[in-house]
This record gives C-alpha cells, structure tokens and sequence, in this order.
C-alpha cells in the first residue's frame, strides 16, 4: 500500500524559507503514470494547489505562488521536496504531499502536517 | 484561470437522505472534474474522477454526473460516516489544477 509522509518544521520566521520533504513508501516515485505535488490548506478554509514534479524533474508551479516556490525530487531517497520563500502568516496552513495520476486527480495523501509563521 | 464555485457552501441532512452537491466551472473543463471528501484533521480522500468514476473502495452510494460546466455529486442514502466536507477540483488546465471552496455536510 503506497504512504506518503510529510516532514519538517512546524514553526518557521516570517520572511524564511518554509521547507518539507516528502517521503513515499511502498512504491516507486519514478512511476511512469504518475506526478508527486504538494497541496496546502490554511486552518479552517479550502485547499489549495501548490505545485507538481515528475520524477524527471519538470515542475509546474500555482501561478500565485510560482515566484517563491521550488519543488524537487531526489529518485535515490523515493523523496521529493517544497521549498516556499519569505514567508508570512498567509502561509500558516497544512500542507499535504499527495501523489498524482497524469489524469489529473490526487488518488493518495499524506496525512498533512501544520507548518505555523510566527517570529 | 478556470474558476471553481460550489453550492451550498454546506447543508444539514439526516441519515438516509438523498444529497446533491452541486460544482461549477467558469469555463467549460469537458469531464475533468473529481471529488474528494475530507473529514476534520484528516487528509481529502479521491471519490470520483473523470466526472462519474467511482474511485476502488469508495461506496456505491456515491454517484458523479456532468460535463461541461455543471457536475453534481450525489449521496444517495447519507450514513453517518459521509458527515464530511466536500471539493471539488478541476485538470481540464493539467499541469494546473484549482479546488473548488467546499461544502460541508453535517447533521440535521
């Protein structure tokens, strides 16, 4: 059964670099058929989509967050990475590791993890 | 950008009623539509892709329909596990995907 886990700070500085590591187990991150993205969720409202790899490495990034995001994979640790810049309280949310079919739904999910801005 | 709306925003039913949720895109998005479910302090879960697909282990008492515009999603007898709150999300514009904002359904 494939897992994904999120990991990282759970409080970050406004204006640091928020960052997280996603962890899959229990299948393979270079599958062909699938992306690996990162969605978010501030506390008590709707989800949002931050951005997408594939194992190969193109990325695609929300166009409201594409100036301070980066999102990379490492193939070797079955892990991928989101890195959001200067952030603010704005980015207090859960964020979610998911993967994602090429047709274009998220069919599995970490369990989230709340990452908290504030000096 | 295509836009996602949905209505209600949420609803009160009881167990064994019939619920419609209702999503609608800005722009037309073909049958690129899917459904997920969250419940509170859990991750979303994938009930329904490609409009009408039933995703493997979701109940058959969940149902997709549209095209176009206009999707629904419908609970045909409530129980009292699915007291949850409801996305949408369009990947008509794959590699870029938007939810819509939810519909919470809790009891009456």
């Amino acid at each position: 059964q494939l897992q994904l886990e999120e990991s990282g700070p759970g409080l970050v500085k406004p204006s640091e670099t928020l960052s997280l590591t996603c962890t899959v187990s229990g299948g393979s991150i270079t599958s062909s058929r699938h992306y690996w993205g990162w969605i978010r969720q501030p506390p008590g409202k709707g989800l949002e989509w931050i951005g997408s790899i594939y194992y190969r490495g193109s990325t695609y990034y929300n166009p409201s967050l594409k100036s301070r995001v980066t999102i990379s994979v490492d193939t070797s640790k079955n892990q991928f990475s989101l890195k959001l810049s200067s952030v603010t309280a704005a980015d207090t949310a859960v964020y979610y590791c998911a993967r994602l079919d090429t047709r274009g739904w998220f069919d599995y999910w970490g369990q989230g993890t709340l990452v908290t801005v504030s000096s | 950008d295509i836009q996602m709306t949905q209505s209600p925003s949420s609803l009160s039913a009881s167990v064994g009623d019939r619920v419609t949720i209702t999503c609608r895109a800005s722009q037309s998005i073909s049958s690129y539509l899917n459904w997920y479910q969250q419940k509170p302090g859990k991750a979303p879960k994938l009930l329904i892709y490609a409009a009408s697909s039933l995703q493997s282990g979701v109940p058959s008492r969940f149902g997709g329909r549209g095209s176009g515009t206009d999707f629904t999603l419908t609970i045909s007898s409530l129980q009292p596990e699915d007291f949850a709150t409801y996305y949408c999300q369009q990947s008509y514009s794959t590699p870029l995907f938007t939810f819509g904002p939810g519909t919470k359904v809790d009891i009456k």
